[in-house]
């Protein structure tokens, strides 16, 4: 079974640039993460989809948006870039089969360095 | 909210040794513990986790006990490998959905052959 699969792997934007993260979960799954992480603030929740919903969302001024796709594939924008977005997007999936917290299925990023 | 705390941030072991790494956490209705590893350049990966109805799991070289009381829990490695060499991240709950985990700021673990 293919993992999560997230593009592109690397980008470099400028600041004031709005950029787009692509994220395709592993098949079945319904439900998508997204997550910042930096080495000063570590691993941060940005937000969750399901069914095309969003279900949830962290601590993360509005210039971060997401959506997610009939198919369970999600995008996440983020727009006016400033230096500290500079970051690893990690997007995670999971089958949302049980209500109770479970295993977080992680891609490997998309390392977005703003200049 | 939620808020998780972990120690050591590094740790550096003797190929063999024991590991142990720490987490408090503050809310006592939090009943879900993962750890994630994560190796350079790659995403996080669960390696164990734990619910607030036991104490302890263990999973070949690796085991998580948890203190409700003193909300705490710990991940241990036995006889430890190079290939253990990794950040570890704890987690637990963060509210709301069940993509929403609020992680430790890590353990960076260099296993020394």
């Amino acid at each position: 079974k293919a993992g999560v699969t997230q593009t592109p792997r690397y980008l470099i934007k400028t600041r004031g640039q709005q950029v787009t993260l692509s994220c395709s979960p592993i098949s079945g799954h319904r439900s998508v993460s997204w997550y910042q992480q930096t080495p000063g603030q570590g691993l941060q929740f940005l937000f969750e989809y399901f069914s095309e919903t969003q279900r949830n969302k962290g601590n993360f001024p509005g210039r971060f948006s997401g959506r997610q796709f009939s198919n369970s594939r999600s995008e996440m924008n983020v727009s006016t870039l400033e230096l500290g977005d500079s970051a690893l997007y990690l997007c995670a999936s999971s089958p949302y089969m049980d209500p109770r917290p479970g295993e977080l299925f992680f891609g490997e990023g998309s390392r977005l360095t703003v200049l | 909210g939620e808020n998780v705390e972990q120690h050591p941030s590094t740790l550096s072991v003797q190929e063999g040794d024991s590991a142990v790494i720490k987490c408090t956490y503050s809310d006592s209705a939090s009943n879900y513990f993962p750890w994630y590893k994560q190796e350079l350049g790659k995403g996080p990966q669960l390696i164990i986790d734990i619910r607030s109805n036991v104490g302890e799991k263990k999973d070949q070289r690796i085991a998580v006990t948890l203190n409700k009381t003193a909300k705490h829990f710990s991940l241990h490695i036995t006889e430890t490998q190079p290939e253990d060499s990794a950040v570890y991240f704890c987690a637990a709950p963060g509210g709301g959905s069940q993509g929403n985990l609020i992680f430790g700021k890590g353990t960076k673990l260099s296993v020394k052959p």
